[in-house]
This record gives C-alpha cells, structure tokens and sequence, in this order.
C-alpha cells in the first residue's frame, strides 16, 4: 500500500465552480500536510501547509486534515481557467522532517 | 530575485555515458533535494543534504550520485548504473526541518 494515495483525475470543471482535490494516507505519525500546484513543465509551487488537524484558509484555496480519517483536502473557490494544472499533495512526520512522502497528483482542467 | 535554478532543462545521454544535472539556490536554505518524477507516480526522493558536506540516500538512489561542497550547489550525476534514467529531475530546497517551500523548473532526462 503506497504511504499516499491521490486519484489522478483528470478532473473537469466548468469556470467558477468549487473544487475539491483529495488525498489519504496511511501513516498515523503524519503531522505536516503541503499542496503543491505544477503547471505542466515547471516545478511545483508550495500552495499551502497546515500542521495537524483543522482548516487553513488563504483567498480562494482552503485547505482542511482530518487526521481521524487520514484524509486532506483542498478547495479552490470560483475556479480560473489559470487553475488548470496538476495538484499534488505532500506530508511529514515531525521525527523526520526531511523525508516528504507526495501523492502522484491530480490533473485539474477548469474550463472557461 | 531568489529561486533554485536547474540546468539544462533538456538533458539527452548517451549508453554509458554519465552525465551531470546542475542545481543552485540562492535563498540561503540548509536542505537541499534531488526528486525524480515520473508519470503517474509521485514525486520519489534519490539524495538529500541538510549541511554541507553531508547528503543522505533517499528511496531511489541506486544509479545515482550527488555532492554538497557549497550551500548554494547540489549536482546530481546520473551514472551509466542507472538503467532507467528518462524522468523528469527536480530539485528543492527548504530550511531545514521545515516544508519544501522551493522547486527549480526541473530537467528533462532522455536516452538518445
């Protein structure tokens, strides 16, 4: 079983629509979750991190762990054609910081 | 500006051949990684440096080399032991024990 899973998508919207990106995992000692946003032949941009559980909010993008669940999201409100990318999220254990486990990415196509 | 440069964005080897993807950052950070990204999979750890002189193996290592003898530079040689060299190569870096706040554009990897 891989540490996390992430549906690869592709995932379509209409412009101004809410999306949510998702990702699981299985290992309980995961304290730090990231997002990263890849445009296609770049390298990812960090979006937003959280430690442990709860909501972070940052314009349009909210991102929420629900470590009960093993379970994290991320929200974009009022979508963007310029949204359009590959989402990928990341996580850490606080025993070992520099060791980030990165589900596989889900490709977003927001279309105008 | 600060940022992490990678070169070249285009990489082609030859069998048998070694060949050196460059990476330099000039935002002062300790942590320094080398990911392989593949399609459909998540980003895989081949080497990381907290300091100086000092790189750990990640989970992919086999085949491949770096060395840290300044905090701006962390080149990664991919050698002719690494039978599957053709991925796309990202380099990041973070303060240490903290997120990946920073990724290069990346270098693409082909066999001729």
């Amino acid at each position: 079983q891989k540490e996390v899973e992430q549906d690869p998508g592709p995932l379509s919207v209409p412009e101004g629509a809410i999306v949510s990106l998702n990702c699981t995992y299985s290992n309980s000692a995961f304290q730090y979750f990231m997002w990263y946003r890849q445009y296609s032949r770049k390298g990812p941009e960090l979006l937003m991190y959280t430690y442990s559980s709860g909501n972070k909010e940052d314009g349009r993008f909210t991102a929420q762990v629900d470590k009960s669940s093993k379970y994290i999201s991320l929200f974009i409100r009022d979508s963007q054609p310029s949204d359009s990318a590959t989402y990928l999220c990341a996580m850490s254990a606080l025993r070992n910081f520099n060791k980030f486990y990165f589900g596989s990415g889900t490709k977003l196509n927001v279309k105008p | 500006d600060g940022g992490i440069t990678q070169s070249p964005k285009y990489l082609f080897r030859k069998e048998g051949q070694n060949v050196t993807l460059s990476c330099e950052q000039n935002l002062n950070h300790d942590a320094m990684y080398w990911y392989r990204q593949d399609p459909g999979q998540g980003l895989r750890l081949i080497y990381y440096s907290q300091i100086v002189n000092d790189f750990q193996k990640g989970d992919i290592a086999e085949g491949y080399s770096v060395s840290r003898e300044k905090k701006e530079s962390f080149p990664l040689t991919v050698t002719s032991a690494q039978k599957n060299p053709t991925a796309f190569y990202l380099c990041a870096s973070s303060i240490e024990r903290r997120e990946i706040q920073h990724f290069g554009d990346g270098t693409r990897l082909s066999i001729l």
